[in-house]
C-alpha cells in the first residue's frame, strides 16, 4: 500500500512569487491536514480537509490557502512569498475526521524562499 | 490550553539503556495522544499511540505510560539502539479539536 506522496520534495522560489504543493494521500483515506515545520516554531497546523471541505484551520494568514478533490488529492498554495515562510511542508492523511484516527505523513515538501 | 510541553530538548542515552521522553497538557479534550518519530530528511512515522482509558501500552521495545490525573504521558524506549536515534515528538488531538498539537520535540541520540 503506498504511503503518503507529495510533490515536489524540494523547491526554491524568490520573494513574492507563489508556489502550489501537492499531496495524495493513502488510498482509502479522505482526511488531508498541512503542517508547516520549522526550527523555531516546531509542527504548526496549517489547515485540514474531508471531502473536499475545509474543516478546521491553523493560524497562518491568507496568503496560506488549499483544497481538496474529488479524489482526496490535496494541493495548498502560499501566495506572495516570504522568506520566513521557508520550511518543511507536511501533508498527513488519515481515514476521516476525529480523534483517535491515526495519521500518517509523507516526507515533505521542502521550501526555500530567497 | 492548547500546549503540549515536552522535555527534555535533547537526550543521550547509552546503547542499550532507558530512553524516557516527558509530555504534559493541560486541554482536558484531548483524548488520543500520538509519539511520532522522525529522521533528518523524512516526515514524522507514527510510532505509538495512546487513549486515557488506559495508563499503559506496550509495542516491542517502545511502552507509553499516561496519567491521566497529572495530564502527562511518557515514551519509554528500552534497550535503545543507535537505530533509535532521531527526534520524537509527542501530540494530542481531541474531539471538537481534532488537529494534532505537537510538543517542541526531542533529539534522541544513542551512543556506543
Amino acid at each position: 500500500k503506498a504511503g503518503v506522496t507529495q510533490t515536489p520534495r524540494y523547491l526554491i522560489k524568490t520573494r513574492g512569487q507563489q508556489v502550489t504543493l501537492s499531496c495524495s494521500p493513502i488510498s482509502g483515506h479522505r482526511s488531508v491536514s498541512w503542517y508547516q515545520q520549522t526550527p523555531g516554531q516546531g509542527l504548526q497546523f496549517l489547515f485540514e480537509y474531508f471531502s473536499e471541505t475545509q474543516r478546521n484551520k491553523g493560524n497562518f494568514p491568507g496568503r496560506f490557502s488549499g483544497r481538496q478533490f474529488s479524489n482526496s488529492r490535496s494541493e495548498m498554495n502560499v501566495s506572495t512569498l516570504e522568506l520566513g515562510d521557508s520550511a518543511l511542508y507536511l501533508c498527513a492523511s488519515s481515514f476521516g475526521p476525529g480523534s483517535n484516527t491515526e495519521a500518517f505523513f509523507g516526507q515533505g515538501t521542502r521550501l526555500t524562499v530567497v | 490550553q492548547q500546549q503540549v510541553k515536552q522535555s527534555p530538548q535533547s537526550l543521550i542515552v547509552q546503547k542499550g539503556g532507558i530512553s524516557i521522553i516527558n509530555c504534559a497538557y493541560e486541554n482536558t479534550a484531548f483524548d488520543y495522544f500520538p509519539w511520532y518519530q522522525q529522521f533528518p530528511g523524512k516526515g514524522p512515522a507514527l510510532l505509538i499511540a495512546i487513549r486515557p482509558d488506559v495508563s499503559e501500552k506496550k509495542e516491542g521495545r517502545f511502552t507509553i505510560s499516561f496519567n491521566k490525573s497529572a495530564k502527562q504521558f511518557s515514551l519509554h524506549i528500552m534497550d535503545s539502539q543507535p537505530g533509535d536515534s532521531a527526534t520524537y515528538f509527542c501530540a494530542a488531538t481531541g474531539r471538537g479539536n481534532e488537529k494534532l498539537t505537537f510538543g517542541t520535540g526531542t533529539r534522541l541520540t544513542i551512543i556506543p
